[in-house]
C-alpha cells in the first residue's frame, strides 16, 4: 500500500500558485519524500525529493514540516501546461518508490 | 542515450500470446526498474535491477511475468499467455549508481492491449 496520502483532485488559477499537500505520517528517518508528475500519456517527471529541509529548484519548491509527517509542492506562478497529476512518494529502503493515485492538478486559464 | 527509452510503444496481442517488451535506460545508470500502470491509476512496482541482478522481484503478480536484463543495460519484461487483465502501460525508469537519493528517469511506457 502507499505510504502517503493526497487529495484526489485540485484546482488552481492560472498564474497562482498551486500548493500540493501531501501526508506521509509513517516516514522513517532515512526515507526521502519525492515528487513527480504525470502529464497524460507520458511517464512519470521527477520535480524534487527532500529529507527534511525544505527544498527549491527550477520547477519547484518543497516544504517539510518539522516532524516530517506532510510536505508541500508549491509550484510558484501555475500555468496550463502543469495540468497533471502529481504523485508524492517515499522511498523505501529498497529504493522502491512506492506509488499512491496521486493528486490531479488542473489549471484553469 | 539522452533519455530512457522503450519499445515498442504500443503493442496489441491476442489473449494467450506471449510479449516481450524492452527498455534502454540512461548509459551508466546501473538501477533499472519496472512498473505497470492501469488506467486511471498509481503505478505498480514489478521488479528492480541493480546491475544485472534482481534482488527484488516481489512485484511481479504471477509466473507469466519475467525479466532480465543484459550488460548491465537493456533489460526485457516478458509476459507469457498474456490475459486480458494485462493490459496496461508498461512504464520503465532507471537512476544512476550513488547512495541512491537520485530522482529515476522514465521512458514513455508500452500501452498493451490484450483482446
Amino acid at each position: 500500500d502507499a505510504k502517503t496520502t493526497q487529495p484526489t483532485s485540485m484546482d488552481c488559477a492560472e498564474g497562482r500558485a498551486a500548493n500540493l499537500p501531501c501526508n506521509h505520517s509513517t516516514i522513517s528517518g532515512n526515507e526521502y519524500v519525492y515528487w513527480y508528475r504525470q502529464i497524460h500519456s507520458q511517464g512519470p517527471q521527477y520535480i524534487i525529493h527532500g529529507l527534511k529541509n525544505n527544498e527549491t529548484n527550477e520547477m519547484a519548491s518543497l516544504i517539510i514540516t518539522e516532524d516530517r509527517k506532510s510536505s508541500t509542492l508549491i509550484l510558484p506562478h501555475a500555468t496550463l501546461r502543469d495540468t497533471a497529476v502529481y504523485y508524492c512518494i517515499d522511498r523505501d529502503s529498497n529504493y522502491q518508490l512506492i506509488w499512491g493515485a496521486g493528486t490531479k492538478l488542473i489549471i484553469k486559464p | 542515450g539522452a533519455g530512457v527509452s522503450q519499445s515498442p510503444s504500443n503493442k496489441v496481442t491476442e489473449k494467450g500470446k506471449d510479449v516481450e517488451l524492452r527498455c534502454d535506460p540512461i548509459s551508466g545508470h546501473t538501477a533499472l526498474y519496472w512498473y505497470r500502470q492501469s488506467l486511471g491509476q498509481g503505478l505498480e512496482f514489478l521488479i528492480y535491477f541493480q546491475g544485472n541482478s534482481a534482488p527484488d522481484k516481489s512485484g511481479l503478480p504471477s509466473d507469466r511475468f519475467s525479466a532480465e536484463r543484459t550488460g548491465g543495460s537493456v533489460s526485457t519484461l516478458t509476459i507469457q499467455r498474456t490475459q486480458q487483465e494485462d493490459s496496461a502501460v508498461y512504464l520503465c525508469a532507471s537512476s544512476p549508481p550513488g547512495p541512491g537519493n537520485y530522482g529515476y528517469t522514465f521512458g514513455s511506457g508500452t500501452r498493451l492491449t490484450v483482446v
